[in-house]
């Protein structure tokens, strides 16, 4: 049974950093591509970050490019995500995703087929 | 990016057909995929690439579309159904989702 657990949620003051980890079981970790995503009180869902297999790319959307950093050890196969110069519009819950793809014979189609819990972050004077 | 629109919320009863509609606001081919989330638990796959089945979803759910128009059809819809729905799309870069619809089981 694939399992992801998410830790190291809190709150934390604007401007400072928190890094959450991501445990995974039930299924050979680096075999897969690896997500955060987040939800913000009463609202939809935010896709943080991506992460290969290997850990050698890595891929961002704008809002937080540049001061969010994935990561990943395949040998404990965990995830992490590091968050510098938090901001109030980061307060979510945060979630690990694996992502899965489908491939056409021309085109990877990415979704996210398994998710953790989630751990909640609250960025807050 | 790419934005997903949905509508906010219907009401159906057991038994009935409800289609749950997501408009992109440019194409997506058939890389549009939903999911399922219950109050207070993490979202769940239910389709993937547009029209297919996520491993151990029940044959009642379905998907359809292309381009821009895409539709997440339950049928019948059953009371723990109840859940918000998304729609998601990742053919343009970033990955967006929608704004999600609310669904309720009268």
């Amino acid at each position: 049974e694939v399992q992801l657990v998410e830790s190291g949620g809190g709150l934390v003051q604007p401007g400072r950093s928190l890094k959450l980890s991501c445990a995974a079981s039930g299924f050979t970790f680096s075999n897969y591509y690896m997500a955060w995503v987040r939800q913000a009180p009463k609202k939809g869902l935010e896709w943080v970050a991506t992460i290969s297999t290997s850990g050698s790319r890595t891929y961002y959307p704008d809002s937080v490019k540049g001061r969010f950093t994935i990561s990943r050890d395949n040998a404990k196969s965990s995830l992490y995500l590091q968050m510098n110069s938090l901001k109030s519009e980061d307060t979510a819950t945060y979630y690990c995703a694996r992502q899965g793809y489908y491939y056409d014979g021309t085109y990877y189609s990415y979704y996210f087929d398994y998710w953790g819990q989630g751990v909640m972050v609250t960025v807050s004077s | 990016d790419t934005v997903l629109t949905q509508s906010p919320a219907l009401a159906v009863s057991p038994g009935e057909r409800v289609s749950i509609s997501c408009r992109a606001s440019e194409g997506v081919n058939s890389y549009m995929h939903w999911y399922q989330q219950k109050p207070g638990q993490q979202p769940k796959l239910l389709i993937y690439k547009a029209s297919n089945l996520a491993s151990g979803v029940p044959a009642r759910f379905s998907g359809s579309g292309s381009g821009t128009d895409f539709t997440l059809t339950i049928d019948p819809v059953e009371a723990d159904d109840t859940a918000t729905y998304f729609c998601q799309q990742s053919w343009n870069d970033p990955f967006t989702f929608g704004s999600g619809t609310k669904l309720e089981i009268k």
